[in-house]
């Protein structure tokens, strides 16, 4: 188990170009989460899939940001024609738990993150 | 009102002495309760979960939650240099999967 990977690790940018964040879970997780955190900030949610379904989306994310999980294994986040204010680091994580299950789950396994900077 | 309060800090403690951290979230269904450290740099990373009310207790950590006062706590007994990080509490709200960070607070052990 090499844990949640993240690529690319850093990426520096241009306002107005596209940019797409890959994640790998951990191969055994079912659900997948997106966090973007600003220095100082708390990671904020962005959106979360359990298996290929995106389930919850944050009202926060704006028609720029897509997010994808084809066949419930690795994710995609792609971000449309950047502003400087999406300069952030964005975290995935993943974790194990079943439908209903509304104690246990939800330990979250971090990447180490993809930071953007738009220049 | 934020979802998840914490005190962003820093807060100060010698080496040796008890850190207590706190956390208020908006949220009265919430079920699942976490504590992450987060180096300067890193990525969070799981301490603690609790999700009954009362102690929970692992090695130099205890979680104490309180869910009539909605209010979580992190104590750090005879706390080292090492533990200085700033420490997110995080709550999974009732009927949600989505799991939802405080701004965290900067512990600063001084040795």
């Amino acid at each position: 188990d090499t844990g949640v990977s993240q690529d690319p690790r850093h990426k520096i940018t241009k306002r107005g170009q596209n940019v797409t964040f890959r994640c790998d879970p951990i191969s055994e997780h079912n659900r997948l989460y997106w966090y973007r955190q600003t220095l100082g900030q708390g990671p904020e949610f962005l959106t979360y899939f359990q298996n290929e379904a995106q389930l919850e989306k944050s009202r926060l994310l704006s028609d720029r940001f897509s997010a994808e999980r084809p066949k419930g294994s690795f994710s995609t986040l792609e971000i449309q024609r950047t502003e400087q204010g999406d300069s952030a680091m964005y975290l995935c994580a993943s974790s194990l738990g079943a439908s209903g299950d509304l104690t246990g789950a939800n330990v979250l396994t971090f990447g180490a993150g993809s930071r953007l900077t738009v220049l | 009102q934020k979802e998840v309060e914490q005190n962003s800090g820093p807060l100060s403690v010698p080496e040796g002495a008890i850190a207590s951290l706190n956390c208020t979230y908006s949220d009265r269904g919430s079920q699942s309760f976490f504590w992450y450290r987060q180096y300067s740099g890193k990525s969070p990373e799981l301490i603690m979960s609790i999700y009954s009310n009362g102690d929970k207790e692992d090695g130099r950590f205890t979680a104490q939650l309180n869910k009539a006062s909605q209010y979580v706590s992190l104590l750090i007994r005879d706390s080292q240099p090492s533990d200085s990080a700033t420490y997110l509490c995080a709550v999974r709200g009732r009927g949600y999967q989505k799991v939802t960070f405080g701004t965290g607070t900067k512990l600063q052990v001084i040795p």
